[in-house]
């Protein structure tokens, strides 16, 4: 069965300072992944998402993933810390299989704070 | 630019009341699912339907009943609410899946919730 564990509920940097968010998977084929950024009283939105190719994926608002198939991660980066970055984020992998076909396995999920 | 609407936004109802959670959305999505958010549990589906006249139980569906209504809407129900079921509602869509596998490279589109306080 599928997995998504993100390590650490909360993360706090400082305004400028680098973000890393950290995301490991379990699948037994080739996982599709997708973070997810959902700010406070909204919906989730989608950062970036993996599915073949680069390995490296570049999102929005600077954000970006780096697919590991043999560490099974898929963190996320940015290299400098805004304070609207701030917001909960949700690391997520393609579900299949008779019970999982079609959907979205979510991780925890980690909320990011932003320090001035 | 509508997206995926989830009507109400915010909603207070006594224990063993009843109401219906509406979900429309307008990028001619097959897919549709239902989620509960709980502060530490992240998403939990709770129900999911492939095609309009087809639905199928997630992870939390005990006290919920679903309706694809058309390819556009798919609503939620609670028959008789219960305080366990207090929480933020998310309605989502997505393209058809893909995959021999069965998993999709589509990402979900998800509306801005609505939240429910069952007293």
């Amino acid at each position: 069965a599928q997995s998504v564990t993100q390590l650490g509920s909360h993360v706090s940097v400082s305004e400028g300072a680098l973000v890393l968010l950290r995301c490991n998977y379990s699948s037994s084929v080739p996982p599709y992944l997708f973070w997810y950024v959902q700010y406070p009283n909204q919906g989730l939105q989608l950062l970036l998402k993996y599915t073949t190719g680069a390995t490296l994926v570049k999102g929005i608002n600077g954000f970006e993933a780096e697919f590991k198939k043999s560490e099974t991660s898929f963190h996320l980066t940015k290299p400098s810390a805004h304070m609207s970055d701030a917001a909960e984020y949700f690391c997520a992998v393609s579900g299949f299989g008779s019970s999982n076909t079609g959907k979205l396995i979510f991780g925890q999920g980690t909320t990011l704070q932003v320090k001035p | 630019n509508a997206g995926v609407t989830q009507t109400p936004k915010f909603q207070v109802l006594k224990t063993g009341q009843s109401m219906t959670l509406q979900c429309a959305q307008d990028m001619n999505h097959n897919s549709m699912y239902w989620y509960r958010q709980d502060p530490g549990m992240g998403l939990r589906l709770i129900y999911y339907s492939a095609s309009e006249g087809t639905t199928d139980k997630g992870e939390v569906p005990n006290g919920y009943n679903v309706s694809r209504l058309n390819k556009r809407e798919f609503s939620l129900r609670l028959e008789s609410a219960a305080p366990s079921q207090t929480s933020v509602y998310f309605c989502a869509s997505s393209e058809d899946v893909v995959g021999a596998a069965g998993d999709s490279n589509q990402p979900q589109h998800f509306g801005d919730g609505t939240r429910l306080s069952i007293l």
